[in-house]
Parts: structure tokens; C-alpha cells; sequence
């Protein structure tokens, strides 16, 4: 069973800080997806990453995939209130060929930007 | 840009009741989703759906849940007899390749 360990668990910055936020697999990840989740909705889809090694920017978001396709982190340069959220990381553990099956979802880490 | 829509967004129901959570689904994707979140916990996988039939279920997903497509459209979740554990946010996602898009929700309350 794939675990997803996310780190760490609750952040709290100023604005304008930079932060980067973690996820580890105990297995090769599939396709990593990331995703944030403001509180009453639904997680909302950032970026998917499949290639070891691979960067993704996203404005301020830098997404960075492993070599080893077993590790990822989110950097988030000058954090603004909007930020504020919980981030997840989500994978496949059943992918095999072209077929995904059901994700498995870390436990996320809750972000606070202070103004 | 398209994405997925549930409702209602809030359902309150007694003990023992049935529910029924609607959810749309992207129109061009195959491959639909339900999972639930309690309160403070995981994200967690209920039942996946293609083709017309279920193609993966948890342990969660018991006898007490089903899953419908009664037209092109609509996808449904049913919950036969609440119980209190039931209480929870539900989620409907809908996939395309491997990026699996979520809707904003049903927040489920038993009383």
C-alpha cells in the first residue's frame, strides 16, 4: 500500500515569504498530482508531474518531481493571503499501463499567509 | 473552462434515510469518481466508474452505497440507510488521462 507522507503539517508565514512544502512516497509515484483546497470545497488540480526530475512553474508555484520519482516539494515564492490553503499531494498507486484507478491522497499541509 | 458541478451542496438527513448526491461530470471524460472526507482527515476513495459499471470499490463502499449514470449526463451516489459516520464532505471527480478533476462538494450531515 503507497503511503504519501506530506511535511509539514501546518505552516503560518507573513506575506512576501518564500516556503516550500514536501511530499514523499514510500513507493515510485505514477503521476503525481498536486492540489489545493480551500475549506467547504473540493481540491482544486495545480499541476500533475510524471518525468523524475521534472520542473513545473505555475506564477509563483515551482513544482519539482524527483529524480528518483519518489519525492516532491512545492516552493511558493512571496506568499500572498490568497495562498492560504490546504496543499495536496495525490497518486495513483494502482497505475499500470494506461490505466490510473483511484488516487491516494497525503494528509496535505495546512498553509496560514498573514498579511 | 468546464468542470465538474455536484448537488446540492449541503444535504441534512435523519438517521436511516436515504440520500441521493448528484454530480455532472466534465463532458468529454470517461472515467468518474466518488470520494468522501470527514472532517479534519484524508481525502479517501470510494468507487471509481467506467463503462457503465463500477471498476474499483473500498471497503467503505459497502452495501449500503450504489452508483448510477442514468443518462449521458448525471452521475449519482446513493446512500440507501444513513448512519451518523456518514457525515462527511462528498466529492465527485471526473478523469481525463491521469488529471482527475474534482466538483466543489456535497457536505453531508446525519442527524
Amino acid at each position: 500500500t503507497q503511503l504519501l507522507e506530506q511535511s509539514p503539517q501546518f505552516l503560518s508565514i507573513q506575506e512576501g515569504e518564500n516556503l516550500t512544502v514536501y511530499c514523499n512516497s514510500s513507493s515510485v509515484f505514477s503521476s503525481l498530482q498536486w492540489y489545493r483546497q480551500e475549506p467547504g470545497e473540493g481540491p482544486v488540480l495545480l499541476v500533475t508531474v510524471v518525468t523524475g526530475g521534472e520542473v513545473k512553474k505555475l506564477k509563483r508555484l515551482t513544482f519539482q518531481f524527483g529524480d528518483a520519482r519518489k519525492d516532491s516539494s512545492l516552493h511558493i515564492t512571496a506568499a500572498q493571503p490568497g495562498d492560504t490553503g490546504l496543499y495536496l499531494c495525490a497518486d495513483y498507486p494502482n497505475a499500470g499501463g494506461t490505466s490510473y484507478g483511484k488516487l491516494t491522497f497525503g494528509q496535505g499541509t495546512i498553509l496560514t499567509v498573514h498579511p | 473552462e468546464p468542470e465538474v458541478t455536484q448537488t446540492p451542496s449541503h444535504q441534512v438527513t435523519q438517521m436511516g434515510q436515504e440520500v441521493i448526491l448528484r454530480c455532472v461530470p466534465i463532458s468529454n471524460h470517461l472515467y468518474f469518481y466518488w470520494y468522501r472526507q470527514i472532517l479534519g482527515q484524508k481525502v479517501e476513495f470510494l468507487v471509481s466508474f467506467y463503462n457503465n459499471e463500477i471498476s474499483e470499490k473500498s471497503e467503505i463502499f459497502d452495501d449500503q452505497f450504489s452508483v448510477e449514470r442514468p443518462d449521458g449526463s448525471n452521475f449519482t451516489l446513493k446512500i440507501r440507510s444513513t448512519k451518523l459516520e456518514d457525515s462527511a464532505m462528498y466529492f465527485c471527480a471526473s478523469r481525463v488521462f491521469y488529471e482527475q478533476y474534482f466538483g466543489p462538494g456535497t457536505r453531508l450531515t446525519v442527524t
